[in-house]
């Protein structure tokens, strides 16, 4: 089955600690992106990547960090910079449709709960 | 800049009622437009989108949707709701002139269906 996977879908950590979210993709997209998403607050957007080995910086990247290695993979870590880390993340990769618009689709997310 | 508001943040509709859902948005150049749905606990997944031609779009689940340009409005219609329909409802548009492939979420809609 083609589609997107993230893991864990729980996860606890102490506060001061880093942590990473992994996400996964088999849909062959060049792009991926990772959003968080608060209570009443829709989707706010991390990081995205448009292609291996290059990523950029998204609305919110303060007390993030990613790498992209390989086209499957775009791993999340949430660093103890970041002030109020509990939250739901999603991750997306993209396909690109022309004029400059990916298609998103979604993994089913990861809840972050920090103690 | 680009943006998007969904203007209801909660519809409540009985079960075999018909819905819409609100979208504006706001954007220079021929707009790429997206819906997307949330279960709780969820990631999202496309309904539908538009991209150019007929601008009535049909999508997955019996929604439609309906471009109108002299509106900034990209409405999403059911002409009966089920109760499985209790999602949140989220409206989009490609940030294309940015050629970055990202995505301009509303704050979302939730509905809630009366049985």
């Amino acid at each position: 089955d083609g589609g997107i996977t993230q893991s864990p879908k729980y996860l606890f950590r102490k506060e001061g600690q880093n942590v990473t979210l992994s996400c996964e993709q088999n849909l062959n997209h060049d792009a991926m992106y990772w959003y968080r998403q608060d209570p009443g607050q829709g989707l706010r957007l991390i990081y995205y990547s448009q292609i291996v080995n290059d990523f950029q910086k998204g609305d919110i990247a303060e007390g993030y960090s990613v790498s992209r290695e390989k086209k499957e993979s775009f791993p999340l870590t949430v660093t103890s910079a970041q002030k109020n880390p509990t939250a739901f993340y999603l991750c997306a990769s993209g396909k690109r449709e022309g004029h400059g618009t990916d298609t998103q689709y979604f993994g089913p997310g990861t809840r972050l709960t920090v103690l | 800049a680009q943006s998007v508001t969904q203007p209801d943040i909660h519809i409540t509709v009985s079960e075999g009622a018909s819905l819409e859902l609100r979208c504006n948005y706001s954007y220079g150049a021929t707009p790429y437009l997206f819906w997307y749905v949330q279960s709780p606990g969820q990631g999202l997944q496309l309904l539908l989108k538009y991209f150019s031609g007929d601008t009535l779009v049909q999508g997955i689940k019996g929604f439609e949707a309906e471009f109108k340009r002299s509106q900034s409005s990209f409405n999403l219609r059911k002409p009966s709701v089920h109760w499985s329909d209790a999602a949140e409802y989220f409206c989009a548009v490609g940030a294309g002139s940015s050629n970055t492939g990202k995505l301009i979420f509303g704050q979302g809609t939730t509905l809630q269906v009366k049985p």
